[in-house]
C-alpha cells in the first residue's frame, strides 16, 4: 500500500515551452502533497505544499506563476512548469502522506526528470 | 535552515556499522530518515517523533535528543544494499509539527565487499 506514481518518468522540452507533471496517490486518500526539485547531488529542496481544493503554499524563492499547482482531487497533484528553461532541469519529485494512517511518513513518487534543451 | 549531516560520505566493507547524524538549528518536532538509490525517488526508513521513538528496520535504528536537537542513525552489519544517499527529514516545533519536511545535506554511503 501507500504507492504515489508521477507522469511522466522522464521529459525533454525546449526552452519557452510547459511541461505538465501529474502526481497521483493510487491506493490511499491525500488532502496535502508535496512538491520538491532536486539538482544533481544535492539535497531535496520543498517547493511547494499542494492543498486539495485550495491554493498551494510555496516556499520562499519559489515563482508561483512559473510552477503552477493543482490539486483538484484526494489523488491528484499537478505541477506545471511554465515557459521552462534549461536551468528549470532538474529531479522533481512528489510526496503525500496518507491522512487517514496515524502516522507521520510521506509516501514519494518516483520523481520526473525534466531536461530544457 | 537545512539540517547539517555528518559525515557527508563514508566507505565501508560489507558487515561494518555506520553512524550517519543530523543536527538542526531549530527545535524539533519529528524526524524522517530515507535512504536514495542514483536516479531514483526516497525511500522511507523510519520516523522519530518527539517524546518517542520508533524503529523501523531490524539492522538500522536510530535516536533523538530533542535537547539537543539531533538524530542519528546507525546501520549495523552493513549490506551492499544499504549503499545510497542518506537524508534525515525533520519538521519543526514552531511550524506546529505538521507535515512539512526540511531535508537534511545527505551522507553518501558506500558499501564494498
Amino acid at each position: 500500500g501507500a504507492v504515489v506514481s508521477q507522469h511522466p518518468s522522464r521529459v525533454i522540452c525546449k526552452s519557452g515551452t510547459s511541461v505538465k507533471i501529474e502526481c497521483r496517490s493510487l491506493d490511499f486518500q491525500a488532502t496535502t502533497m508535496f512538491w520538491y526539485r532536486q539538482f544533481p547531488k544535492q539535497s531535496l529542496m520543498l517547493m511547494a505544499t499542494s492543498n486539495e481544493g485550495s491554493k498551494a503554499t510555496y516556499e520562499q524563492g519559489v515563482e508561483k506563476d512559473k510552477f503552477l499547482i493543482n490539486h483538484a482531487s484526494l489523488t491528484l497533484s499537478t505541477l506545471t512548469v511554465t515557459s521552462a528553461h534549461p536551468e528549470d532541469s532538474s529531479f522533481y519529485i512528489c510526496s503525500a502522506r496518507d491522512q487517514a494512517r496515524a502516522t507521520y511518513e510521506q509516501y514519494f513518487g518516483p520523481g520526473t526528470r525534466l531536461t530544457v534543451t | 535552515q537545512q539540517p547539517v549531516q555528518s559525515p557527508q560520505a563514508v566507505i565501508l566493507r560489507e558487515g561494518e556499522d555506520a553512524v550517519i547524524n543530523c543536527s538542526s538549528s531549530k527545535a524539533l518536532y519529528s524526524v524522517h530518515w530515507y535512504r536514495q538509490k542514483h536516479g531514483e525517488a526516497p525511500v522511507f526508513l523510519m520516523i522519530l517523533l518527539k517524546g518517542g521513538e520508533q524503529k523501523g528496520h531490524e539492522k538500522i535504528s536510530a535516536s533523538f535528543n530533542e535537547k539537543k536537537q539531533q538524530s542519528s542513525l546507525y546501520l549495523t552489519a552493513s549490506q551492499l544494499s544499504y549503499s545510497g544517499t542518506y537524508f534525515c527529514g525533520t519538521t519543526h516545533i514552531l511550524t506546529g509539527g505538521g507535515n512539512k519536511l526540511t531535508f537534511g545535506t545527505g551522507t553518501q554511503l558506500k558499501v564494498e565487499l
